[in-house]
């Protein structure tokens, strides 16, 4: 597709259940980010990716957060045993390089809803 | 990265222009600016960027000051869809690697008949 994809559009999970969140990258993009959106508030980083290669995961808020991008294409978030705090907009973004300055294309989320 | 200041909200009626300010102090002098906005329930989306030179595209312009600690967003004919969250950001460009945007709280622009 033109854009990043991302599925499914709304989750919404009992608390306590396992989630797993899909990112579609723009075919090529080499870097691939997470970010973790609450509501009024501004995306918050979450991990980043070069290729299959996990760079940096400073953002990941627990040990119940896991990402992966095993082909470096196709990326999957997933959250273990999910709790209220959770609930936010999951958002995935990919650059065609691995230089910043390249404006990065933003898929538009994954609504999870933690009750 | 350096810390962005910007006003909270902003109106500005449609087909005027809309000067959007942000405030980035401390920048040092490898860091660039850069301008997204995110429209209600999609993702962000890139603007535009620059250094230290006014910069312009499709979208927008961007007015940065000689001493590079403020720079202002112009949208010059605005329009309902560009009712939006637009988000400053201030970040160094390295070659070699690509890292996080810090976005902040950003600026809720309402564009009204």
């Amino acid at each position: 597709g033109a854009g990043v994809s991302q599925s499914p559009r709304y989750k919404v999970a009992k608390r306590g259940q396992d989630v797993a969140l899909r990112c579609d990258p723009i075919s090529g993009h080499v870097s691939l980010f997470w970010y973790q959106q609450a509501l009024g508030q501004g995306p918050e980083f979450l991990t980043y990716f070069q290729n299959e290669a996990q760079l940096d995961k400073s953002g990941l808020p627990s040990d119940r957060f896991f990402a992966e991008r095993p082909e470096g294409s196709v990326s999957t978030l997933k959250i273990q045993r999910t709790q209220q705090e959770d609930s936010a907009v999951y958002l995935c973004a990919s650059s065609p390089t691995s230089v910043t300055g390249a404006g990065y294309t933003f898929g538009s989320g994954t609504r999870l809803t933690v009750v | 990265d350096a810390k962005t200041t910007q006003p909270p909200s902003m109106d500005c009626a449609e087909g005027r222009a809309a000067n959007l300010p942000c405030n980035h102090s401390t920048i040092s002098g490898n860091e660039y600016v850069y301008w997204y906005r995110q429209i209600h329930s999609q993702g962000p989306q890139y603007i535009i960027h620059g250094l230290k030179n006014n910069e312009t595209n499709e979208m927008a312009s961007l007015i940065i000051t000689e001493d590079r600690k403020s720079s202002t967003l112009i949208l010059p004919h605005a329009t309902l869809r560009d009712t939006a969250v637009y988000y400053c950001i201030v970040r160094a460009t390295l070659t070699g690697t690509a890292s996080k945007l810090t976005f902040g709280t950003g600026t809720r622009l309402q564009v009204t008949l």
